[in-house]
Protein backbone atom coordinates (compact mmCIF):
# COMPACT_ATOMS: atom_id res chain seq x y z
CA UNK A 1 0.00 0.00 0.00
CA UNK A 2 1.21 3.57 -0.71
CA UNK A 3 1.91 5.73 2.35
CA UNK A 4 1.55 9.47 2.63
CA UNK A 5 2.60 10.85 -0.66
CA UNK A 6 2.83 14.76 -0.85
CA UNK A 7 4.34 16.82 -3.94
CA UNK A 8 6.51 18.56 -4.65
CA UNK A 9 9.51 17.29 -2.56
CA UNK A 10 11.27 20.21 -2.73
CA UNK A 11 10.66 24.12 -4.00
CA UNK A 12 11.94 27.23 -3.71
CA UNK A 13 9.83 30.55 -4.09
CA UNK A 14 10.79 33.94 -4.09
CA UNK A 15 9.38 36.35 -1.35
CA UNK A 16 5.76 37.58 -1.84
CA UNK A 17 5.08 34.54 -3.96
CA UNK A 18 2.10 32.00 -2.86
CA UNK A 19 2.70 28.33 -3.31
CA UNK A 20 0.30 24.90 -2.84
CA UNK A 21 1.79 21.90 -1.48
CA UNK A 22 -0.36 18.91 -2.31
CA UNK A 23 -0.79 15.60 0.28
CA UNK A 24 -2.41 12.16 -0.56
CA UNK A 25 -3.22 10.57 2.48
CA UNK A 26 -3.45 6.56 2.80
CA UNK A 27 -6.40 5.04 1.27
CA UNK A 28 -9.23 4.83 3.65
CA UNK A 29 -7.78 7.40 5.69
CA UNK A 30 -10.33 10.48 5.91
CA UNK A 31 -8.16 13.01 8.20
CA UNK A 32 -5.37 14.85 7.04
CA UNK A 33 -2.93 17.64 8.91
CA UNK A 34 -0.79 19.80 8.00
CA UNK A 35 2.09 20.19 10.16
CA UNK A 36 5.14 22.92 9.69
CA UNK A 37 8.87 21.92 11.08
CA UNK A 38 11.32 24.96 11.24
CA UNK A 39 14.89 23.84 10.99
CA UNK A 40 15.74 22.55 14.77
CA UNK A 41 12.68 22.37 16.10
CA UNK A 42 9.85 19.83 16.05
CA UNK A 43 6.84 20.07 13.68
CA UNK A 44 4.11 22.63 14.65
CA UNK A 45 0.54 21.85 13.76
CA UNK A 46 -1.28 23.96 11.16
CA UNK A 47 -4.32 22.69 10.11
CA UNK A 48 -6.80 19.22 10.97
CA UNK A 49 -9.22 18.39 8.04
CA UNK A 50 -11.25 16.04 8.61
CA UNK A 51 -14.72 14.16 6.38
CA UNK A 52 -13.53 17.63 4.18
CA UNK A 53 -14.30 19.99 7.17
CA UNK A 54 -11.55 21.75 8.93
CA UNK A 55 -11.40 20.62 12.32
CA UNK A 56 -8.35 22.36 14.07
CA UNK A 57 -6.07 24.64 13.55
CA UNK A 58 -2.47 25.91 14.79
CA UNK A 59 -1.23 29.44 15.94
CA UNK A 60 -0.46 30.38 12.18
CA UNK A 61 -1.55 33.37 10.16
CA UNK A 62 -4.27 34.26 7.59
CA UNK A 63 -1.48 33.59 5.06
CA UNK A 64 -1.74 29.92 5.50
CA UNK A 65 -4.65 28.04 4.51
CA UNK A 66 -5.83 24.78 3.25
CA UNK A 67 -8.74 22.41 2.04
CA UNK A 68 -9.30 18.73 1.67
CA UNK A 69 -11.37 17.11 -1.55
CA UNK A 70 -14.00 14.45 -1.71
CA UNK A 71 -11.55 12.03 -2.22
CA UNK A 72 -9.91 13.05 1.17
CA UNK A 73 -6.29 14.92 -0.44
CA UNK A 74 -5.45 17.91 0.39
CA UNK A 75 -3.96 21.01 -0.13
CA UNK A 76 -1.89 23.80 1.68
CA UNK A 77 -1.71 27.14 0.18
CA UNK A 78 0.80 30.11 1.49
CA UNK A 79 0.07 33.18 0.41
CA UNK A 80 2.54 36.38 0.24
CA UNK A 81 5.28 34.31 1.40
CA UNK A 82 8.43 35.33 4.30
CA UNK A 83 11.52 34.00 4.75
CA UNK A 84 10.70 32.78 7.98
CA UNK A 85 7.93 30.14 5.92
CA UNK A 86 11.42 28.26 5.00
CA UNK A 87 10.84 24.98 6.52
CA UNK A 88 9.62 21.27 5.69
CA UNK A 89 5.99 21.04 5.32
CA UNK A 90 4.72 17.55 6.60
CA UNK A 91 1.17 15.88 5.84
CA UNK A 92 -0.34 13.27 7.88
CA UNK A 93 -3.19 11.15 7.43
CA UNK A 94 -5.24 9.34 9.94
CA UNK A 95 -8.55 6.85 9.90
CA UNK A 96 -9.49 8.50 12.91
CA UNK A 97 -10.47 12.64 13.75
CA UNK A 98 -8.20 12.84 17.04
CA UNK A 99 -4.37 12.55 17.32
CA UNK A 100 -3.54 9.28 17.44
CA UNK A 101 -2.44 7.12 15.19
CA UNK A 102 -1.53 9.40 12.55
CA UNK A 103 1.44 8.53 9.53
CA UNK A 104 3.55 11.62 8.07
CA UNK A 105 4.49 11.69 4.40
CA UNK A 106 8.48 12.43 3.59
CA UNK A 107 7.42 16.06 3.36
CA UNK A 108 7.45 19.43 1.20
CA UNK A 109 10.94 21.32 1.69
CA UNK A 110 10.31 24.98 1.31
CA UNK A 111 13.10 27.67 0.85
CA UNK A 112 11.88 30.98 0.22
CA UNK A 113 14.55 33.50 -0.73
CA UNK B 1 4.73 28.48 25.32
CA UNK B 2 6.65 24.97 24.79
CA UNK B 3 4.10 22.51 26.32
CA UNK B 4 6.96 19.41 25.11
CA UNK B 5 10.26 19.32 25.69
CA UNK B 6 12.97 17.79 24.90
CA UNK B 7 16.01 19.08 26.64
CA UNK B 8 18.64 17.30 25.15
CA UNK B 9 19.55 18.58 21.51
CA UNK B 10 21.67 15.51 21.12
CA UNK B 11 22.98 12.03 22.57
CA UNK B 12 25.82 9.99 22.06
CA UNK B 13 25.62 6.35 22.81
CA UNK B 14 27.96 3.20 22.24
CA UNK B 15 26.61 0.27 20.50
CA UNK B 16 24.80 -2.23 22.39
CA UNK B 17 24.43 -0.11 25.13
CA UNK B 18 21.22 1.40 26.44
CA UNK B 19 19.79 5.16 25.05
CA UNK B 20 17.38 6.80 26.96
CA UNK B 21 15.83 9.83 26.05
CA UNK B 22 13.52 12.13 28.31
CA UNK B 23 10.60 14.28 27.59
CA UNK B 24 9.15 17.01 29.84
CA UNK B 25 5.32 18.29 29.74
CA UNK B 26 3.66 20.63 31.54
CA UNK B 27 0.13 20.08 29.96
CA UNK B 28 -1.88 17.79 32.55
CA UNK B 29 -4.36 17.05 30.07
CA UNK B 30 -2.30 15.06 27.52
CA UNK B 31 -3.30 11.47 27.85
CA UNK B 32 -1.67 10.00 25.34
CA UNK B 33 2.34 10.09 24.03
CA UNK B 34 4.25 9.01 21.26
CA UNK B 35 7.74 8.59 20.19
CA UNK B 36 8.53 9.09 16.56
CA UNK B 37 11.56 8.59 14.84
CA UNK B 38 12.98 10.64 12.15
CA UNK B 39 16.10 9.94 9.23
CA UNK B 40 17.28 12.86 7.36
CA UNK B 41 14.89 13.53 4.44
CA UNK B 42 12.10 11.18 5.55
CA UNK B 43 8.64 12.10 7.74
CA UNK B 44 8.65 10.93 11.15
CA UNK B 45 7.36 7.26 11.84
CA UNK B 46 5.98 6.06 14.54
CA UNK B 47 7.51 4.17 17.22
CA UNK B 48 5.75 3.64 20.51
CA UNK B 49 2.98 5.13 22.61
CA UNK B 50 1.34 4.95 25.81
CA UNK B 51 -1.75 5.79 27.22
CA UNK B 52 -1.69 7.95 30.57
CA UNK B 53 -3.77 5.23 32.35
CA UNK B 54 -0.34 3.27 31.91
CA UNK B 55 3.63 3.88 33.36
CA UNK B 56 4.93 1.29 30.93
CA UNK B 57 4.64 -0.05 27.50
CA UNK B 58 7.09 -1.95 25.87
CA UNK B 59 7.60 -3.26 22.13
CA UNK B 60 10.84 -5.21 21.26
CA UNK B 61 14.04 -3.05 22.03
CA UNK B 62 12.07 -0.13 22.79
CA UNK B 63 10.17 0.36 26.34
CA UNK B 64 8.50 4.35 27.29
CA UNK B 65 7.97 5.08 31.12
CA UNK B 66 5.36 7.60 32.02
CA UNK B 67 5.64 9.19 35.43
CA UNK B 68 2.52 11.57 35.55
CA UNK B 69 3.34 12.91 38.63
CA UNK B 70 6.53 14.60 37.72
CA UNK B 71 4.89 15.10 34.18
CA UNK B 72 7.98 13.08 32.38
CA UNK B 73 8.37 10.14 30.34
CA UNK B 74 11.52 8.62 28.73
CA UNK B 75 11.96 6.25 25.96
CA UNK B 76 14.83 3.59 26.56
CA UNK B 77 16.11 1.65 23.67
CA UNK B 78 18.62 -1.73 24.54
CA UNK B 79 20.36 -2.94 23.00
CA UNK B 80 21.33 0.21 21.22
CA UNK B 81 22.37 -0.36 17.15
CA UNK B 82 23.84 2.25 14.44
CA UNK B 83 20.36 2.11 12.77
CA UNK B 84 18.73 3.66 15.67
CA UNK B 85 20.78 6.80 14.92
CA UNK B 86 18.36 9.25 14.04
CA UNK B 87 16.36 12.33 15.46
CA UNK B 88 13.75 11.48 18.10
CA UNK B 89 10.97 13.40 18.49
CA UNK B 90 8.39 13.14 21.99
CA UNK B 91 5.23 13.85 21.07
CA UNK B 92 1.47 13.99 23.36
CA UNK B 93 -2.10 15.00 22.65
CA UNK B 94 -5.28 14.41 24.39
CA UNK B 95 -8.67 12.87 23.59
CA UNK B 96 -10.81 14.76 21.32
CA UNK B 97 -7.87 17.11 20.33
CA UNK B 98 -7.34 17.62 16.45
CA UNK B 99 -3.19 17.95 16.63
CA UNK B 100 -0.32 16.31 18.16
CA UNK B 101 2.12 18.80 20.13
CA UNK B 102 5.86 18.02 19.34
CA UNK B 103 9.17 18.76 21.42
CA UNK B 104 11.98 19.76 19.89
CA UNK B 105 13.78 16.29 19.31
CA UNK B 106 17.15 14.50 20.69
CA UNK B 107 19.96 13.29 17.61
CA UNK B 108 20.82 9.88 18.84
CA UNK B 109 23.82 8.81 17.20
CA UNK B 110 24.87 5.41 18.15
CA UNK B 111 29.22 5.00 17.80
CA UNK B 112 30.33 1.44 16.88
Amino acid sequence: DAGVTQSPTHLIKTRGQQVTLRCSPISGHKSVSWYQQVLGQGPQFIFQYYEKEERGRGNFPDRFSARQFPNYSSELNVNALLLGDSALYLCASSLLRDGYGYTFGSGTRLTVV
Amino acid sequence: DQQVKQNSPSLSVQEGRISILNCDYTNSMFDYFLWYKKYPAEGPTFLISISSIKDKNEDGRFTVFLNKSAKHLSLHIVPSQPGDSAVYFCAATSQGAQKLVFGQGTRLTINP
